[in-house]
């Protein structure tokens, strides 16, 4: 089974702080993304990468960056966290160009509920 | 005005019931994704569909690509389909990289 695994389930910061949310994937997967849900929001993307060392921007990346230096890695870094951060943050991953191959199933991590006092 | 609408928001059912939840969206796409949410936050993907329909269990996924909707249909329902369900779609072309999602419908299934 592909598995993707955030490294943090619950986490609780301070305002100022520098926040890291880690994700691992172990199918080999090129893209992985990284999306915060909100009450009424929906998911919204942050950011996604299609290879190593590539990123882009999404729908709201303002106050985050990512990192990919290994294919199976993606980081989300606040890099100076804001009650407005507080959210659950979710991880995911798919093969590239799947969906025109039928394979573009997006496998979740658990989500890590992160709360910035 | 969001480019993927789900109805309804929130559906309460009888156990063994047939649900019916509805997603519509607005640009064109090449598939669309049906996931699941249970309480405490993991997101599973059930189905992902370009035409026609798809079944897996008591699960059906049906998608009309010229009237820009599909629908998810649990037969005899159970208290272990309550879930967010969540319907996504790529509205950036070809690939899928980039998902639109429906803020979900929660459906609680009562014993």
């Amino acid at each position: 089974d592909v598995k993707v695994t955030q490294s943090s389930r619950y986490l609780v910061k301070r305002t100022g702080e520098k926040v890291f949310l880690e994700c691992v994937q172990d199918m080999d997967h090129e893209n992985m993304f990284w999306y915060r849900q909100d009450p009424g929001l929906g998911l919204r993307l942050i950011y996604f990468s299609y290879d190593v060392k590539m990123k882009e921007k999404g729908d709201i990346p303002e106050g985050y960056s990512v990192s990919r230096e290994k294919k199976e890695r993606f980081s989300l870094i606040l890099e100076s966290a804001s009650t407005n951060q507080t959210s659950m943050y979710l991880c995911a991953s798919s093969l590239r160009g799947g969906s025109a191959r039928g394979t573009g199933e997006l496998f979740f991590g658990e989500g890590s509920r992160l709360t910035v006092l | 005005k969001n480019e993927v609408e789900q109805s309804p928001q929130n559906l309460t059912a009888q156990e063994g019931e047939f649900i019916t939840i509805n997603c519509s969206y607005s640009v064109g796409i090449s598939a669309l994704h049906w996931l699941q949410q249970h309480p405490g936050g993991g997101i599973v993907s059930l189905f992902m569909l370009s035409s026609g329909k798809k079944k897996h269990g008591r699960l059906i996924a049906t998608i009309n690509i010229q009237e820009k909707h599909s629908s998810l249909h649990i037969t005899a329902s159970h208290p272990r389909d309550s879930a967010v369900y969540i319907c996504a779609v790529p509205i950036y072309g070809f690939l899928n990289e980039k998902l639109t999602f429906g803020t979900g419908t929660r459906l609680t299934i009562i014993p």
